[in-house]
């Protein structure tokens, strides 16, 4: 079963607001991941959790704080958010290892819109 | 870092034509080439996927090739139905762990 499951699924917060994402996975994968994707773009990586350490940071704004409480688990804690910042937020994971051919499957997202 | 280019950023076809998108990437350590699709409103979703030791990889309607001396592959779609109809995007890994996708081809089957 390839299932990661992200909620909410819909989130509107002020730009004084503080929230947060969540993101499980139970396949047993090693790396997880944040990405944002605005509309008919590309998934941009913003984060990556390789056994429930933090291994790539792409020079995301501080209003973004990751979290990885355990290897099932993935948070993305949010606040002082901008308009600019309303997208899609996926929640990804990958099985790591010389024979993982780095397949990345996604969850559902989470659509926040920043007002 | 590797640079995947995907080309056309759109395409429009008629029902039960097929369809080609084309990705070139500049890893030459680069060894798996997923495909992923996006209706709109939903996830991205891997569909088929090759590895750099097998040229050609067929599903069903869907199939990719790799020419790894040419630095580019392709997804063919066969009989298209308008429930193809979505955006795709390749993606390259293999230097790194973390793949670098394509920035998308938007296909439109009119029925």
């Amino acid at each position: 079963d390839t299932e990661v499951t992200q909620t909410p699924k819909h989130l509107v917060m002020g730009m004084t607001n503080k929230k947060s994402l969540k993101c499980e996975q139970h396949m047993g994968h090693r790396a997880m991941y944040w990405y944002k994707q605005k509309a008919k773009k590309p998934p941009e990586l913003m984060f990556v959790y390789s056994y429930e350490k933090l291994s790539i940071n792409e020079s995301v704004p501080s209003r973004f704080s990751p979290e990885c409480p355990n290897s099932s688990l993935l948070n993305l804690h949010l606040h002082a958010l901008q308009p600019e910042d309303s997208a899609l937020y996926l929640c990804a994971s990958s099985q790591q290892g010389p024979s993982s051919g780095n397949t990345i499957y996604f969850g559902e997202g989470s659509w926040l819109t920043v007002v | 870092g590797e640079n995947v280019e995907q080309h056309p950023s759109t395409l429009s076809v008629q029902e039960g034509d097929s369809a080609v998108i084309k990705c070139t990437y500049s890893d030459s350590a680069s060894n798996y080439f997923p495909w992923y699709k996006q209706e709109l409103g939903k996830r991205p979703q891997l569909i088929i996927d090759i590895r750099s030791n097998v040229g050609e990889k067929k599903d069903q309607r869907i199939a990719v090739t790799l020419n790894k001396t040419a630095k580019h592959f392709s997804l063919h779609i066969t009989e298209t139905q308008p429930e193809d109809s979505a955006v795709y995007f390749c993606a390259a890994s293999g230097g790194s762990y973390i793949p670098t996708f394509g920035r998308g081809t938007s296909l439109i089957v009119h029925p």
